[in-house]
């Protein structure tokens, strides 16, 4: 069984402060990674893709690296707003898969004024 | 700019009967995947259709099926629903069959609560 784990489930950050949390995902036939942000009663919206190791990519303050060959990647914000309260959700790619996305559960981000 | 559209929002049915999901693509993409969503998992992918064919399937049984139409947009019919099929069903599209620089697009979903 190919699973893809996020961690924390949930998170309660202070407005302002720095935050990152992890996904681990199969390493062996890697393709790609994607992240999404899921606001409550929205649509989950495209974030980042990643497909080299050692990439690292950044949207605003959001920004996300990628390893391959361990399997994990990391999403990172940086002075933590309101706004910022979502589920974040990744996804794995593998090569041969059907063009199936292996999510994992995501993780809670709860941003406190 | 259109984005995905998904209909209807809600719906209850009872168990047994059969339900039909739509949902509009993007506009100018080809490809559209759907994903069931049980409440505190991620999503599971559930097929996915590039110009009219089904080009991929995840582990669901025969009785999930789908269509594209030529302007791409998508059906998800799901006969003799059970009760564990009550989830929040997804729809992306996206440009390409494969994975894309720019991710899916996805719509708001359709919740389906099976009685």
């Amino acid at each position: 069984i190919l699973n893809v784990e996020q961690s924390p489930q949930s998170l309660h950050v202070q407005e302002g402060d720095s935050t990152n949390f992890t996904c681990s995902f199969p390493s062996s036939n890697f393709y790609a990674l994607h992240w999404y942000r899921w606001e409550t009663a929205k649509s989950p919206e495209a974030l980042f893709v990643m497909t080299l190791n050692g990439d690292e990519k950044k949207k605003g303050r959001i920004s996300a690296t990628l390893n391959t060959k361990e399997g994990y990647s990391y999403l990172y914000i940086k002075g933590s707003q309101p706004e910022d309260s979502a589920t974040y959700l990744c996804a794995s790619l593998l090569r041969g898969s059907n063009y199936q996305l292996i999510w994992g559960a995501g993780t809670k981000l709860i941003i406190k004024p | 700019e259109t984005g995905v559209t998904q209909s209807p929002t809600h719906l209850i049915k009872t168990r047994g009967q059969q339900v039909t999901l739509r949902c509009s693509s993007q506009s100018g993409h080809n490809t559209v995947s759907w994903y069931q969503q049980a409440l505190g998992q991620g999503p599971q992918f559930i097929f996915q259709y590039y110009r009219e064919e089904e080009n991929g399937r995840g582990n669901f049984p025969p009785r999930f099926s789908g269509l594209q139409f030529p302007n791409y947009s998508s059906e998800l019919n799901v006969n003799a629903l059970e009760l564990d099929d009550s989830a929040l069903y997804l729809c992306a599209s996206s440009l390409a069959a494969g994975t894309t620089s720019y991710g899916y697009t996805f719509g708001s979903g359709t919740r389906l609560t099976v009685v």
